[in-house]
């Protein structure tokens, strides 16, 4: 069955610092996968997707993420991070048009 | 992309009743859908909702607790039915423009449920 595991509950990074959050899926096929972000009191915005192509992916924010095959990976990546960007962080892989999620990963930003 | 709004934004209820959500977006999409989101928790899929037929729910999850309606294009409800506190979630409504993988899905703010 496929899966999506976000191996980190939460972390912490002080503001300039790079960020980066992991994924790795579990998919018999290529997937088609997906961050979202959830900030406080807000539902889900799509940060970008991958599904064919450059294995680099730029999305929203600043925000970019590389699929790596012989990882099983999607680790969402940002070179500065914002204070604003304290939010709760999602990977979702696609089933037959529906999301599977993974458990989330809350980021915290230090000043 | 595509605005959804969700009524109610939030609710706290009482074991045993029910209480039904409306999912109400801007512009017609092909797919409709329902999230959880228990405390602290990730969101699992509870249904999709089809357009004049019967929802089609995921593994754990039946339409006498959980009964959806999508009478058309741009809106479908769902109702908790005869709650209890394990209810307690955040309920989110999500929409596609297309029936591919690929396709991105766009949230609704989400409905806060707290049963006592």
């Amino acid at each position: 069955a496929q899966s999506v595991t976000q191996p980190d509950i939460h972390i912490t990074v002080s503001e300039g610092a790079s960020l980066e959050l992991r994924c790795n899926y579990s998919y018999g096929a290529t997937p088609y996968l997906f961050w979202y972000v959830q900030s406080p009191g807000q539902g889900l915005q799509l940060l970008l997707k991958y599904f064919s192509g450059d294995t680099l992916v730029q999305g929203i924010k600043g925000f970019e993420a590389e699929f790596k095959r012989s990882q099983s990976s999607f680790n969402l990546r940002k070179p500065s991070v914002h204070w604003s960007d304290a939010a709760e962080y999602f990977c979702a892989v696609d089933s037959s048009y529906k999301l599977i999620f993974g458990s989330g990963t809350r980021l915290l930003v230090r000043p | 992309s595509a605005v959804i709004s969700q009524k109610p934004s939030r609710d706290i209820c009482q074991r045993g009743t029910s209480l039904t959500i409306q999912c109400q977006v801007d512009s017609q999409v092909t797919m409709m859908f329902w999230y959880r989101q228990q405390p602290g928790q990730s969101l699992t899929l509870i249904a999709t909702a089809n357009q004049g037929s019967e929802a089609t729910y995921e593994s754990g999850f039946v339409i006498d607790k959980f009964p959806i309606s999508r009478p058309n294009l741009t809106f479908s409800t769902l109702t908790v039915s005869n709650m209890s506190p394990e209810d307690s979630s955040i309920y989110l409504c999500s929409v596609s423009f297309g029936t591919s993988g690929n396709d991105e899905q766009f949230f609704g703010p989400g409905t806060r449920l707290t049963v006592l």
